[in-house]
């Protein structure tokens, strides 16, 4: 099993560009879900999913898109990036029976 | 609310000694699930320990042990004679249970140097 897996790695844009951070899991969990990492802000929750088709936001959702079509997979989507959106994002997926999170390896974001 | 403080931003010790990072929750749900994560320079996070608040048996795992008081609404996580591997950035974490089970709540981050 790959587990939660992140593409891409790093990622550079401009103000202004759109683009889509991809997430999937083979887990078959039903609970994924968005974090943005931030300098001495520990990680923040953007939005989550408890099932295909159910998203709802979570801490810090401005600024952010997400859908859920599939078990598999869901995709964070800036519409418009910004420079406070430089971060580090990290998926998450976890299964119903409440085991821990699994997370992937993160997305370094730059927004010049 | 739910909130996760860790108070210690930053901490050195010298390898082989022992280094206790504390961590201090605030929730109003009666049962929830505590974490600890590590996230190495690597980057990516560490599933470490999860307690649940229903069990407040303190747990050891080779050189770590976690201590446990819902009375303090603490979980604070200690490792014995640390080791330069130890050097990362450490976690913690809240959840509640069914549906907010996803919905993790993370303190700062403390992070541990270990200086050979």
């Amino acid at each position: 099993n790959a587990g939660v897996t992140q593409t891409p790695k790093f990622q550079v844009l401009k103000t202004g560009q759109s683009m889509t951070l991809q997430c999937a899991q083979d887990m078959n969990h039903e609970y994924m879900s968005w974090y943005r990492q931030d300098p001495g802000m520990g990680l923040r929750l953007i939005h989550y999913s408890v099932g295909a088709g159910i998203t709802d936001q979570g801490e810090v959702p401005n600024g952010y898109n997400v859908s859920r079509s599939t078990t598999e997979d869901f995709p964070l989507r800036l519409l418009s990036a910004a420079p406070s959106q430089t971060s580090v994002y990290f998926c998450a997926s976890r299964g119903r029976q409440n085991t821990e999170a699994f997370f992937g390896q993160g997305t370094r974001l730059t927004v010049v | 609310a739910q909130k996760v403080t860790q108070a210690q931003t930053e901490i050195s010790v010298v390898e082989k000694e022992d280094v206790t990072l504390d961590c201090v929750y605030e929730t109003r749900d009666t049962t929830y699930y505590l974490f600890w994560y590590k996230q190495p320079p690597s980057g990516e996070l560490v599933f470490l320990i999860r307690r649940n608040s229903f069990d407040e048996q303190n747990e050891i795992s080779g050189r770590y042990s976690w201590n446990f008081q819902k009375s303090t609404s603490s979980f604070n996580f200690t490792i014995t004679a640390s080791q330069v591997v130890d050097s990362a950035v450490y976690f913690c974490a809240l959840s509640g249970l069914g549906q907010g089970a996803q919905k993790l709540v993370f303190g700062q981050g403390t992070r541990l140097t270990i200086n050979p």
